[in-house]
């Protein structure tokens, strides 16, 4: 069936560049998106990568796609404290499926 | 650009109380979904609608919750009679159609006593 696994949680410090991990199963995914939820708040779409790329960057955002290993992972550059947040990958198949989100605290 | 609008934000209610959520979704997306989201946990989609019709609502416990898209723009939520493991974040999302990006109401955070 369907399942998309993340890390629980990931501690970096303000400057550095974090990587959070996603794995997925299903091989026909059309899109897998990452979003970023902050307390008490709804789910923000961060960004998006289309099935037959392997790379996308937008400004601090870069995501990673291996098709293959069914794996994808959001790299944020220089992060800051207002990057902690929970972080959802999520596959599109013919409807949207939610890792458990990974909790990124970021420490001065 | 209004985004997605939930009311209400926050509610407590008994067990065994009905309680229902609406959601004013982005100005011309056709499709609007709701999800739940419990503690720790990423959202599970409940039912999804193609302007008024419930096109996949295969999740919804249709016992107790029952959702309705009249003029095929805003939305509700209803369970009745509620029970404490309802207790989660309700969230709807719209999307434009024929687009799978979906973008997300603040939700509503239900607890149940």
């Amino acid at each position: 069936g369907e399942d998309v696994e993340q890390s629980l949680f990931l501690s970096v410090r303000e400057g550095d560049s974090s990587v959070i991990n996603c794995t997925y199963t299903d091989s026909s995914s059309t899109y897998l998106y990452w979003y970023k939820q902050e307390p008490g708040a709804g789910l923000q779409l961060l960004t998006y990568i289309f099935s037959n790329m392997d790379m996308k960057q937008d400004q601090r955002l870069t995501v990673l796609l291996n098709k293959k290993d069914k794996h994808l992972s959001l790299r944020i550059a220089d992060t800051q404290t207002g990057d902690s947040a929970i972080y959802f990958c999520a596959e599109a198949t013919d409807k949207l499926i939610f890792g458990t989100g990974t909790r990124l605290q970021v420490f001065p | 650009e209004a985004g997605v609008v939930q009311s209400p934000r926050y509610k407590i209610i008994e067990k065994k109380q009905p309680v229902a959520f609406w959601c004013n979704p982005i100005s011309g997306h056709n499709t609007l979904y709701w999800y739940r989201q419990n503690l720790g946990q990423g959202p599970e989609l409940l039912i999804r609608y193609e302007n008024e019709e419930a096109v996949d609502d295969s999740q919804l416990p249709k016992d107790r919750f029952s959702a309705e898209r009249l003029k095929g723009v805003d939305s509700t939520l209803k369970i009745q009679p509620a029970e404490l493991g309802d207790s989660a974040v309700y969230l709807c999302a719209s999307s434009p159609t024929g687009s799978e990006t979906q973008y997300f109401g603040p939700g509503t955070r239900l607890l149940v006593l």
